[in-house]
């Protein structure tokens, strides 16, 4: 089954730091760019970050810039991304999604996304 | 507040046809950057329902379709039915941003 499943999330202080892992079975995510994308509960969608198919140009929204990092790990099929210096506004359900490769930034397989929580 | 405005909400009755629009402006749409919908609902992840301003992924009903004129964007689905309720998103990218970019959401109710 052609899937991407979310993992790392969890509750953190502010301050803290978290990584979250995005597992890809049944394709392989070395031919695509692949996204972040967070929501927080009961609220839009908002873009996160994304990254080139080979991990060599990679873009962030300007409120995680300096604090987010995303990664990837092609031989593992495993996109990261790495939030450090996390504020309760980070408190969200983050996705992560597929690019479609019609090269229009389209997003057409998602995650089931994973609650981070960030409270003292 | 979004860069790219979409209805909080709209509504219809089954088999009805609602539109759905998305404004935004000559960074992001108007720029001629793709403009893609997406359907999400309450405690699931979304799915592409619209690509590149009119394509329809396989397996998307063609009761949807979408277009673009100048600095916005609209979604139509036609033949309403319980199934297309929901959160429907928009989403493009903008030049002045340097970001992608999503619509603030429109919440559909069929009646």
């Amino acid at each position: 089954e052609v899937q991407l499943v979310e993992t790392g999330g969890g509750i953190v202080q502010p301050g803290g730091s978290l990584r979250l892992s995005c597992v890809a079975s049944g394709f392989t995510i070395a031919g695509r760019w692949m996204h972040w994308v967070r929501q927080v509960p009961g609220k839009g969608l908002v873009w996160v970050s994304r990254i080139m198919s080979d991990g060599t140009w990679k873009d962030d929204a300007a409120f995680v810039k300096g604090r987010f990092t995303i990664s990837r790990d092609n031989a593992k099929n495993i996109l990261y991304l790495q939030m450090n210096s996390l504020s309760v506004e980070d408190t969200a359900v983050y996705y992560c999604a597929r690019e479609a490769p019609t090269g229009g930034e389209a997003l057409d397989l998602w995650g089931q996304g994973t609650l981070v929580t960030v409270s003292s | 507040q979004s860069v790219l405005t979409q209805p909080p909400s709209v509504s219809g009755a089954p088999g009805q046809r609602v539109i759905i629009s998305c404004t935004g402006s000559s960074s992001n749409i108007g720029a001629a950057y793709g403009v893609h919908w997406y359907h999400q609902l309450p405690g699931a992840a979304p799915t592409l329902l619209i690509h590149d301003n009119t394509e329809r992924p396989s397996g998307v009903p063609d009761r949807f379709s979408a277009s673009k004129s100048g600095t916005s964007a609209s979604l139509a689905i036609t033949g309403l039915q319980s199934d297309d309720e929901g959160y429907y998103y928009c989403h493009s990218y903008d030049s002045s941003l340097s970001a992608s970019i999503f619509g603030g959401g429109t919440k559909v109710t069929v009646l």
